[in-house]
């Protein structure tokens, strides 16, 4: 079955660096988002991106996150500032437009930031 | 999105049927169930969902009461790779967000 891949699988980073991380959605999906999971808390939503622009997005995804797609098959999530709390795993996941399963969303393996 | 309540653990013997209740009594007309689970810090896999027919599929059933403001998810089967927590999340429309809330920790047994 076809995955949602993202690297790397752990990052770490200083805090106040910039960060980019990566996923490859699966290739027919066009609706992509970002969640996080800070360690022992919920799957939060950060973002939803469709058609090469921001569908939605929490309170989270302040001006230091943004999201871009940047050819044919990624996907980033990119952190300017990195704080202490952006420690957490990042998880995309993408979804299909059309096709038998539309409300499906599937997960990557998530990437591990950690900010010291 | 409607808020649900699932209870934060559970227990079942392996080989038996689980059966996870999630309640949703302000769900609207417009919105689906839906039941991921998550195992162990491994990204949420989709497992099901439903508007209200119950729903069957190689993985589970769910069975959502006639008022729709419950439903349960039942692995028929359950086995030790089961172990995971599950999350039941109501939301309206494909291609929007989904709320986790904390979920029931099913935990497999021998």
């Amino acid at each position: 079955e076809p995955e949602v891949t993202q690297t790397p699988s752990h990052q770490v980073t200083q805090m106040g660096q910039e960060v980019i991380l990566r996923c490859v959605p699966i290739s027919n999906h066009l609706y992509f988002y970002w969640y996080r999971q800070i360690l022992g808390q919920k799957v939060e939503f950060l973002v939803s991106f469709y058609n090469n622009e921001i569908s939605e997005k929490s309170e989270i995804f302040d001006d230091q996150f943004s999201v871009e797609r940047p050819d044919g098959s990624n996907f980033t999530l990119k952190i300017r500032s990195t704080k202490l709390e952006d420690s957490a795993m990042y998880f995309c996941a993408s979804s299909e437009l059309v096709g038998t399963r539309v409300d499906e969303q599937f997960f990557g393996p998530g990437t591990r930031l950690t900010v010291l | 999105d409607a808020k649900t309540t699932q209870p934060p653990s559970m227990d079942c013997a392996e080989g038996r049927a689980a059966n996870l209740p999630c309640n949703h009594s302000t769900i609207s007309g417009n919105e689906y169930v839906y039941w991921y689970r998550q195992i162990h810090s491994q990204g949420p896999q989709y497992i099901i969902h439903g508007l209200k027919n119950n729903e069957t599929n190689e993985m589970a059933s769910l069975i959502i009461t006639e008022d729709r403001k419950s439903s349960t998810l039942i692995l028929p089967h359950a086995t030790l790779r089961d172990t995971a927590v599950y999350y039941c999340i109501v939301k309206a429309g494909t291609a929007s967000k989904l709320t986790f809330g904390t979920g029931t920790r099913l935990q497999v047994t021998l």
